[in-house]
């Protein structure tokens, strides 16, 4: 059954301490979302990828950093420069080509991963 | 700028129909607006999208305006699994900035 997993469901982080959360997608998809959720929002993009080995910011890339080594996967770590780590992190996949900018195409989201400082 | 914005909330009955109205200001002709559906701690799922008129599929319509200044996500007789926060999502791919902007969300509340 095809989707994307985001992994842990649950992470907690320490003051000054990176953390990478992990998304993994069977979809077979091109382009790669991250996406952060704050309470009672919506979600602000952070980065994104069309294709392996390449990325763009979205509005809200300071403190993040993004790879794409593998279509499969698109790991995001958050690192100590990000002051107000404390969200609910979504991951999204979609298509690209058929006719129109892969930014165009549904997005497949998984079920996040929810951040907190302790 | 590109923003895109929505009510926070409305309330409805089983069996009727719901509209949620969404306002982007600076939207291009081939920009396309997209509508997700979210459940508390769940990712968002896909709903419908289109870039103008009025697009169809089992289980909502959309509308969009000449001005395509805004659009509306139309929800038709629903139930109370349809208790969920609506959101929509507009790609401006061509104007304001080359951004992909979700809307706040609007929260629907169905009740028997």
């Amino acid at each position: 059954d095809g989707g994307i997993t985001q992994s842990p469901k649950y992470l907690f982080r320490k003051e000054g301490q990176n953390v990478t959360l992990s998304c993994e997608q069977n979809l077979n998809h091109d382009a790669m979302y991250w996406y952060r959720q704050d309470p009672g929002q919506g979600l602000r993009l952070i980065y994104y990828s069309q294709i392996v080995n390449d990325f763009q910011k979205g509005d809200i890339a300071e403190g993040y950093s993004v790879s794409r080594e593998k279509k499969e996967s698109f790991p995001l770590t958050v690192t100590s420069a990000q002051k107000n780590p404390t969200a609910f992190y979504l991951c999204a996949s979609s298509t690209s080509g058929q006719g129109r900018p892969f930014r165009n195409q549904p997005q497949h989201f998984g079920d996040g991963t929810r951040l907190s400082i302790l | 700028l590109a923003k895109t914005t929505q009510p926070i909330s409305m309330d409805s009955y089983e069996g009727q129909e719901v509209n949620i109205t969404c306002s982007h200001n600076n939207i291009a002709t081939n920009d396309y607006i997209t509508w997700y559906q979210q459940f508390p701690s769940q990712g968002p799922r896909f709903i419908i999208q289109g870039y103008k008129t009025k697009v169809t599929n089992e289980v909502a319509s959309l509308f969009i305006p000449a001005d395509r200044k805004s659009s509306t996500l139309s929800l038709p007789r629903v139930s109370l699994s349809d208790t969920a926060v609506y959101y929509c999502l507009v790609d401006f791919l061509k104007a304001a900035g080359n951004k992909l902007t979700f809307g706040g969300g609007t929260r629907v509340l169905v009740k028997p």
